[in-house]
């Protein structure tokens, strides 16, 4: 079974600040993957996802992931956070091909100072 | 615009009660699934279906059971409620088809607490 690894569990930045979190999944195999974010007292909603093709996704309000097979990573960046920005953020998995069923990392809260 | 609703939005029971939460999707995606989330375990896969009369169980599946008898709904039931079961309870669904599949897309939770 595929599991996701997200080593930050509680980010604190200041606005303008750059942001990077990291994510790495085990799966032999070919996946698709995903980085949500859940604002306070919010659902998970979908900041960007990656199928196929270039490696580099670019999602909603200025995130942007990287996809590096070798090192089976995809990790989130943004250039300079916003007060806004603060949320639980999620990577998840699907396996492509397989079982179909989303796993998710355990989470990383991020707290943006004005 | 298609949707993904959870009812109810809270709910508080007592412990020994049966429970069921309702989902009920209109994207017609033939995936779904029920997760909790709790502080520090992130979400954990409770049940899932892949399609009508078909339900599986997830990592954390005891003391709950799913039933899919059309494509747009999967109630989750809590048999027996106990204390370890409050938690927050988020139903999803996707769509694959010939080997492709979308994200899953999420409702607004249910936060569940048991007395």
């Amino acid at each position: 079974a595929q599991s996701v690894s997200q080593h930050n569990h509680h980010v604190i930045l200041s606005e303008a600040a750059s942001l990077e979190l990291g994510c790495n999944y085990s799966y032999g195999g070919t996946v698709n993957l995903f980085w949500y974010v859940q604002y306070p007292g919010q659902h998970l909603q979908l900041l960007l996802k990656y199928f196929s093709g270039d490696p580099l996704v670019k999602g909603i309000k200025g995130f942007e992931a990287e996809f590096i097979k070798s090192k089976f990573s995809f990790n989130l960046r943004k250039p300079s956070v916003q007060w806004s920005d603060t949320a639980e953020y999620f990577c998840a998995v699907i396996p492509s091909g397989g079982s179909y069923i989303p796993t998710f990392g355990r989470g990383t809260s991020l707290i943006v100072h004005p | 615009d298609a949707e993904i609703t959870q009812s109810p939005r809270h709910k508080i029971t007592e412990t020994g009660r049966q429970v069921t939460l309702a989902c009920h999707q209109t994207w017609n995606h033939n995936n779904m699934f029920w997760y909790r989330q709790d502080l520090g375990h992130g979400l954990r896969l409770i049940h899932y279906s892949y399609g009508v009369q078909d339900t599986n169980k997830g990592e954390v599946s005891d003391g709950y059971s799913v039933s899919r008898s059309n494509t747009e709904d999967l109630p989750l039931t809590l048999e027996s409620a106990a204390s370890s079961q409050t938690s927050v309870y988020f139903c999803a669904s996707s769509f694959y088809r010939d080997g492709l599949n979308t994200e899953a897309f999420f409702g607004q939770g249910t936060r569940l607490t048991v007395v």
